[in-house]
């Protein structure tokens, strides 16, 4: 079973800045690999797909970058409506089974 | 645009079958490529995912829940269906349907909360 760490667990920013979230598998995915957003009470919407194509709708201060076991979501200027918790998530094969990271907590400083 | 709803009792006692179902509007969820699959999220906790169907009836599971677990489809009425044997307090979560295409989670329902207490 592939396993997705991510860091930090917590991001403390203000709105303007810039934000840098790492998801690190322990085996290669290859670029099989999506990000999520999730607020308080919501369902996760996602983001990012194959590690850096944004989804429908999603704005361009989202992106996606890496591959094979080393990737990274970047917000390049937060906005109020940004502060959320952030999942990676990948499928393996053998055996079938999607994987979620455990999170980021992206937080108003 | 697709939208997924998830129904059924919010309250399940211990040892007994959560069943839960998702309702699929704006499409059919027998057309193109997309899976169904169920997902889970303990309160302040992360996603785990549960498992799948395709409409032919093809179904892939968790390992760590595949001795419990029973997802079905019923595509006359654009429904696919959630049953988890056995539960106990570890199983009380907000359970998501969603679709899936690919290695990715494109429409989530709104999520159904499902306590298990006596």
């Amino acid at each position: 079973e592939i396993v997705l760490t991510q860091s930090p667990a917590t991001l403390s920013l203000s709105p303007g800045e810039r934000a840098t979230l790492s998801c690190r598998a322990s085996q290669s995915v290859s670029s099989y690999l999506a990000w999520y957003q999730q607020k308080p009470g919501q369902a996760p919407r996602l983001l990012i797909y194959d590690a850096s194509n944004r989804a429908t709708g999603i704005p361009a201060r989202f992106s996606g970058s890496g591959s094979g076991t080393d990737f990274t979501l970047t917000i390049s200027s937060l906005e109020p409506e940004d502060f959320a918790v952030y999942y990676c998530q990948q499928r393996s094969n053998w055996p079938l089974m999607y994987t979620f990271g455990q999170g980021t907590k992206l937080e108003i400083k | 645009q697709v939208q997924l709803q998830e129904s059924g009792p919010g309250l399940v006692k211990p040892s007994q079958t959560l069943s839960l179902t998702c309702t699929v509007s704006g499409g059919s969820i027998s057309s193109g490529s997309y899976y169904w699959s169920w997902i889970r999220q303990p309160a302040g906790k992360g996603l785990e995912w549960i498992g799948r169907i395709y409409t032919s009836g093809s179904t892939n599971y968790n390992p760590s829940l595949k001795s419990r677990v029973t997802i079905s489809v019923d595509t006359s009425k654009n429904q696919f269906s959630l049953k988890l044997s056995s539960v106990t307090a570890a199983d009380t979560a907000v359970y998501y349907c969603a679709s899936s295409y690919g290695e990715l989670f494109g429409y989530w329902g709104q999520g159904t909360l499902v306590t298990v207490s006596s």
